[in-house]
């Protein structure tokens, strides 16, 4: 157990809707960041926040966005979803930006 | 922009066996290197880090990784494979882009499949 809590773990929904997915970081750690891990692409780095200010972005689409609250979790959120749009999206977090990441078990997003 | 290149989609080796998986990466400074594990639906966990100091480095599970500048390599290994190491390992570089920003750039991963 990474102490990274992720939810739900499974999601279902259907095109054109939008979802929120839910992250608690380590206790301590002020980074957190999203990856989106899905056959085609791999694991791709998102978004990172670091003590609720955006850090870094990489591959994350305009209808996605993130936001780290004053408790330090997360939310991801995902608009206008598309079949494309199914994977599995992770949340890691640490304590400095150089240190290694801990990841949460992920959520599985299935778009139908 | 970093990259990381796994050139191995999936090995297979026998139990007890000796198991080396490959690792390259493309980053104009001195990168921090990580390998991470994930077992069937499950979250990656890591195995070993390196930061810099001894380029030969221990981890969990009995698994090392050697740090080779001059080759831009990262491999991993075990001297000795046990049926629950078989799962996707992903090799992955931390580095500085622009702006002071910092990420993980991950290689594709390498599927082991271990025969008993």
């Amino acid at each position: 157990d990474s102490g990274v809590t992720q939810t739900p773990k499974h999601l279902i929904t259907a095109t054109g809707q939008r979802v929120t997915l839910r992250c608690s970081p380590r206790s301590g750690d002020l980074s957190v960041y999203w990856y989106q891990q899905s056959l085609d692409q791999g694991l791709q780095f998102l978004i990172q926040y670091y003590n609720g200010e955006e850090r870094a972005k990489g591959n994350i689409l305009e209808r996605f966005s993130a936001q780290q609250f004053p408790d330090l979790h997360s939310e991801l959120n995902l608009s206008s979803l598309e079949l494309g749009d199914s994977a599995l999206y992770f949340c890691a977090s640490s304590t400095q930006d150089y240190n290694e990441q801990f990841f949460g078990p992920g959520t599985r997003l299935t778009v139908l | 922009a970093q990259s990381v290149t796994q050139p191995d989609i999936h090995i297979t080796v026998s139990e007890g066996a000796s198991l080396e998986l490959r690792c390259n990466y493309s980053y104009g400074a001195t990168p921090y290197l990580f390998w991470y594990v994930q077992s069937p639906g499950q979250g990656l966990q890591l195995l070993l880090k390196y930061f810099s100091g001894d380029t030969l480095v221990q981890g969990i599970k009995g698994f090392e990784a050697e740090f080779k500048r001059s080759q831009s390599s990262f491999n991993l290994r075990k001297p000795s494979v046990h049926w629950s190491d078989a799962a996707e390992y992903f090799c992955a570089v931390g580095a500085y882009s622009g702006a002071g920003s910092y990420q993980l750039t991950f290689g594709k991963g390498t599927k082991l499949s271990v025969i008993p």
